[in-house]
């Protein structure tokens, strides 16, 4: 079965200054992508960015961008230039089979003014 | 719709009542997903929906939990004679076809926070 680490429950950063997120995971998935998903107090998770694992170049989308090291099996998510908006609680997700996402326990990730 | 939608947004019920979740997926969307996040925790599988196929219910933790979906479109989980560890949110996701991974972004509601005093 796929499993999903995150082993930082909290993380906090200055506004404008860069932060990364770690993740690690496992999968008996021989083709399988990966997800960075923010979920902000009002619940609703909203996905940030995805790597497929066959792409050797990382995932971004404007200032969020990934380091994925297939061999390690870690994917790190980056984010640059933070802002307030980006407090929120971050989980890493991969799926099992092509239905299900497993999800880590979340990082709460806190902007400090 | 716009986007996921789930009712109500909170539940509050005594131990051992029944309770009814609603989740509106996205039109035309044919794939529909129920999780479940206890306080703290990541998100936990529960049951998946495929159009007119058998659903995976390889998550749902007890026979006192249930869910069906009607005309493809709208679904409903039910718990039965709730009890206080079934107190978590419950957040629905769809997402727009199963074939090919390219296909699984998964579109997520806001979740219903079900309190079971």
């Amino acid at each position: 079965a796929q499993t999903v680490t995150q082993s930082q429950p909290e993380m906090s950063v200055q506004e404008a200054e860069t932060v990364t997120l770690s993740c690690t995971y496992d999968t008996s998935e021989s083709d399988y992508y990966l997800f960075w998903y923010k979920q902000p107090p009002s619940r609703q998770m909203i996905l940030v960015i995805r790597q497929e694992a066959y792409k050797q170049q990382n995932a971004t989308e404007n200032r969020f961008s990934v380091n994925f090291q297939k061999a390690a099996k870690s994917f790190s998510l980056k984010i640059s230039d933070s802002q307030l908006g980006d407090a929120a609680m971050y989980f890493c997700a991969t799926h099992q089979g092509a239905q299900k996402l497993v999800f880590g326990q979340g990082t709460r990730l806190t902007i400090n003014p | 719709g716009a986007g996921v939608s789930q009712s109500p947004s909170n539940k509050v019920t005594e131990k051992g009542k029944d309770v009814e979740l609603r989740c509106d997926p996205i039109s035309g969307h044919t794939a529909l997903y129920w999780y479940r996040q206890s306080l703290g925790q990541g998100l936990e599988f529960l049951i998946y929906f495929q159009g007119n196929s058998a659903p995976d219910k390889s998550g749902l933790p007890s026979d006192r939990f249930s869910a069906e979906r009607t005309g493809g479109s709208v679904s409903t989980l039910t718990i039965q004679r709730t009890q206080q560890e079934d107190s978590a949110v419950y957040l629905c996701a769809s997402s727009p076809r199963l074939s090919g991974l390219a296909k699984n972004i998964q579109y997520f509601g806001a979740g219903t926070r079900l309190s079971v005093l």
